[in-house]
């Protein structure tokens, strides 16, 4: 069974910039959470989507935004980068809470 | 809101030795708590969880956990640290506020593990 694959691993992008990150599933499974991790804040979630629905959003600005597909691909966007956007991307997947989440590998997103 | 704190950022053993990697959790109920370990450039990869069963949970690569209400604690141990074992680990507690649930991480401990 393939595991959560996020695309791309990295990136580099200047300021003020947008970017998009990909995550796709694990097969059967419907929910998808992103979570940012950087060195000063740690871990923290942004956003989880279950059957193409926003059902949760962390603190974060309006800049932030994601969506899922009917196939429960998802992807999230962040628009006008600023440098501490620079971080790794985390997301997650499971049939529905966060009991049986998997990761995915990350993209590693660098702002300059 | 759930909240999660890790004792020591940094945990260095030496090969063999026993590992013990601090968590305590703020939370009037039980959550369903976790331990993750994480490798460099790499995604989070579960250890064990524990989702109100048995209160000492085992995981993998020998790695187990205890919940103590009493102390709100869930500390990760290993009875004898090897070199693979150097990585990132996180606790993390499920929050269901804001309409779903989530994870709540700590801030990681680094463990090192000296030959």
């Amino acid at each position: 069974k393939a595991g959560v694959t996020q695309t791309p691993r990295y990136l580099i992008k200047t300021r003020g910039q947008q970017v998009t990150l990909s995550c796709s599933p694990i097969s059967g499974h419907r929910s998808v959470s992103w979570y940012q991790q950087t060195p000063g804040q740690g871990l923290q979630f942004l956003f989880e989507y279950f059957s193409e629905t926003q059902r949760n959003k962390g603190n974060f600005p309006g800049r932030f935004s994601g969506r899922q597909f009917s196939n429960s691909r998802s992807e999230m966007n962040v628009s006008t980068l600023e440098l501490g956007d620079s971080a790794l991307y985390l997301c997650a997947s499971s049939v529905q809470g966060v009991t049986e989440a998997f990761f995915g590998q990350g993209t590693r997103l660098t702002v300059v | 809101a759930q909240s999660v704190t890790q004792l020591g950022s940094h945990v260095s053993v030496s090969e063999g030795a026993l590992v013990l990697l601090r968590c305590n959790y703020s939370s009037s109920v039980p959550p369903y708590l976790f331990w993750y370990v994480q490798y460099p450039n790499q995604g989070l990869q579960l250890l064990l969880k524990y989702t109100s069963a048995a209160t000492l949970v085992k995981g993998i690569n020998g790695f187990e956990a205890e919940f103590k209400k009493s102390e709100t604690s869930f500390h990760l141990t290993k009875p004898s640290a090897h070199m693979s074992d150097a990585a990132e680990y996180f606790c993390a507690v499920s929050d269901l506020g804001g309409g779903s649930e989530k994870l709540v991480f700590g801030k990681g401990t680094k463990l090192t593990v000296n030959p």
